[in-house]
């Protein structure tokens, strides 16, 4: 099947920092990229999705200028959640699509805690 | 109301049991239907696609009915290894997708 990866699978940070965690697919061409967010416990909700070479779409109540999304190539998507609180700590996964098919390809997470 | 609903779990069920996880869906523009498993602490991965005609994977069987805006997923001959967090998806136009809360599932020997 499709491999996504994800970068890096844990970070812990200070408040106040940025951190940028990069999705890729490895081995097809993604069209549409997602970001997901999870809490313990909970289902994953869908932050925003971005199609390469357009602004991301996001979802209601989550903040673009805080959760900046970068869609530069059919392989590569970032997010980068700025001036981080503890509230941001949570487990962030990224899913990839390709045009041919329905499923998501789902990367392996990156659990970000922030001090 | 939420755009899926699942059955809220958690399901605890003896080794070789039979199982059934519902999902109901509000919106029906729907257009594709999954069940995901997602094990603690890691990504969701697909078990399996849900098709109107019914599909069988072994000893998961999946079933949508759009009438009703329903979709099941039954588990036979439970083992431990099937203990997780199954997820139903919901594709709607446009590429959204929505998870429903998930049902854990719980298999003791």
């Amino acid at each position: 099947g499709a491999v996504v990866s994800q970068h890096p699978s844990r970070v812990i940070c200070k408040s106040g920092t940025s951190v940028k965690i990069e999705c890729r697919s490895l081995d097809f061409q993604a069209t549409t990229m997602f970001w997901y967010r999870q809490f313990p416990k909970k289902s994953l909700m869908l932050m925003a999705t971005s199609n390469e070479g357009s602004k991301a779409t996001y979802e209601q109540g989550v903040e673009k200028d805080k959760f900046l999304i970068n869609h530069a190539s059919l392989t590569l998507s970032t997010l980068t959640v700025t001036s981080a609180h503890p509230e941001d700590s949570s487990f962030y996964i990224c899913s990839a699509r390709s045009g041919d098919y329905n499923e998501q390809f789902f990367g392996p997470g990156t659990r970000l805690t922030v001090l | 109301r939420k755009e899926v609903e699942q059955d809220p779990g958690p399901f605890n069920v003896p080794e070789g049991a039979t199982v059934a996880f519902n999902c109901t869906y509000s919106n029906s523009a729907s257009q594709s239907f999954f069940w995901y498993r997602q094990d603690c602490r890691k990504e969701p991965k697909l078990l399996m696609s849900v098709y109107s005609s019914g599909n069988e994977d072994g000893r998961f069987t999946a079933q949508l009915n759009r009438a009703s805006q329903y979709i099941s997923l039954l588990i036979r001959d439970s083992k431990l290894s099937d203990s997780a967090t199954y997820l139903c998806v919901v594709n709607m136009a446009g590429f959204k997708t929505i998870f429903g809360a998930g049902t854990r599932l719980f298999v003791k020997a």
